[in-house]
């Protein structure tokens, strides 16, 4: 079973600070997604990174996959309330049609 | 495009019950999966399908049951129903094609009393 850890499981921050979200595992991924969750909806894809040591910006988040395809991140860069919401990582066997999926990392941006 | 449909949205059952959650999707997708969501425990996957007829047990799939008779629709069984399933079930699908991004619906939320 492949498995995803996720850190830090909870961060409260101040509006305008920094942040980084880790998603790690000790088997290697086809791909790997991060999705944002609002409660009382589903997960909706923030960004999908494929190629090791690959670096992809969405306005303030910057995602990184690790060289080996094993691990990544999630950078915020001056955060906002509107940040605010359940992160989750997913490392993706394509062949399969599944995914694997980090416990999520619960983000509190106060004003 | 209604994307990925749950229904029910909220369910309460008794212990022993059983019931179905509806799952369908209009985008022609051929893997559909189903996950459950407990609090601090993320999603974890009950069953999964890579298209009509052909069905897969996920990491949690006791007391589930699956059928894919058609590409648009998959839903979830309880057979009979036990506290240990409350929780949020999400249907999600995606295409064969591509890194496997899932669109999800919008959650049932089950309570076994």
């Amino acid at each position: 079973t492949q498995l995803l850890e996720q850190s830090p499981q909870f961060l409260s921050i101040q509006e305008g600070e920094n942040l980084t979200v880790y998603c790690n595992s000790s088997s290697v991924f086809s791909s790997l997604q991060w999705y944002r969750q609002e409660p009382g909806e589903g997960p909706v894809l923030l960004v999908t990174v494929v190629t090791g040591g690959e670096v992809k910006k969405l306005k303030r988040l910057t995602f990184q996959f690790g060289d080996a395809r094993k691990d990544s991140s999630l950078h915020i860069t001056a955060a906002q309330p509107g940040d605010t919401g359940l992160y989750l990582c997913a490392g993706a066997d394509t062949n399969a049609g599944k995914s694997t999926f980090g416990d999520g990392t619960t983000l509190t941006v106060k004003p | 495009n209604a994307g990925v449909t749950q229904t029910p949205k909220f369910q309460v059952l008794k212990t022993g019950q059983s019931m179905t959650l509806q799952c369908a999707q209009d985008m022609n997708h051929e893997y559909m999966s189903w996950y459950r969501q407990d609090p601090g425990m993320g999603l974890r996957l009950i069953h999964y399908s890579v298209g009509a007829g052909i069905t897969d047990q996920g990491e949690v799939p006791n007391g589930y049951n699956v059928s894919r008779s058609t590409t648009e629709d998959f839903p979830l069984r309880l057979l009979s129903a036990a506290p240990s399933q409350t929780s949020v079930y999400f249907c999600a699908s995606s295409r064969v094609s591509g890194a496997n991004v899932l669109t999800f619906g919008a959650g049932s939320r089950l309570t076994v009393l």
